[in-house]
């Protein structure tokens, strides 16, 4: 059974950082490309971020560009995402999820729970 | 960057009815959209991909239509587990993935 279990969310002031992580188990994680999505409360969906199978091409948002780094340590089968210079548009429950094929197909067949960022003052 | 509207933003049913849902493209994405439901406090779950395939458990009364930039997601009849929202998203032409801005189905 595939699960995707993610933390690391929390409290944090803007312009601060966090590390969000996904721990990946029950399929072969490098594999496949892996992303992050985020819902603000309320809201619907939003792509955030997304990284080939192995980690070595990613994909931003244009809110996300040169704040946030996604990536991937295979050997830990974990996915990553580095959020720095935190905005109060930044909060969200974040989700990773992991593509529904073994190629850069770019559906989603499996979601983790999420994990929420609140950025306040 | 491709916008998805999805309409109605909410459809009001009966258990037993039928549902159609609606996604537009601004530009065609030829037959790569998707179909998500999301129950409160839950994560999306995959319906439909590539328009019209069904994804692994998913139950015939869930079907899909459409290309270029008009997207049809059709429950036949509405079970009580299906009153949810649900998003379309486009992989044609990405970055950035594109999500539709939901359909609520609620209970009339």
């Amino acid at each position: 059974e595939v699960q995707l279990v993610e933390s690391g969310g929390g409290l944090v002031q803007p312009g601060g950082s966090l590390r969000l992580s996904c721990a990946a188990s029950g399929f072969t994680f490098n594999s496949f490309a892996m992303t992050w999505v985020r819902q603000a409360p309320g809201k619907g969906l939003e792509w955030v971020s997304s990284i080939h199978h192995n980690g070595e091409t990613t994909y931003y948002t244009d809110s996300a560009k040169g704040r946030f780094t996604i990536s991937r340590d295979i050997s830990k089968n974990t996915l990553y995402l580095q959020m720095n210079s935190l905005r109060v548009d930044d909060t969200a429950l974040y989700y990773c999820a992991k593509s529904a094929m073994a190629n850069m197909n770019m559906y989603f067949d499996n979601w983790g729970q999420g994990t929420l960022v609140t950025v306040s003052s | 960057e491709i916008v998805l509207t999805q309409s109605p933003a909410t459809l009001s049913l009966s258990p037993g009815e039928r549902a159609t849902l609606s996604c537009r493209a601004s530009q065609s994405v030829s037959i790569y959209v998707a179909w998500y439901q999301q129950k409160p406090g839950q994560a999306p779950r995959l319906l439909i991909y590539d328009t019209s395939n069904r994804a692994t458990g998913i139950p015939a009364r869930f079907s899909g239509s459409g290309s270029g930039t008009e997207f049809t997601l059709t429950i036949s009849s509405l079970e009580p587990e299906d009153f949810a929202v649900y998003y379309c998203q486009q992989r044609q032409h990405w970055p950035p993935l594109t999500f539709g801005g939901g359909t609520r189905v609620e209970i009339k």
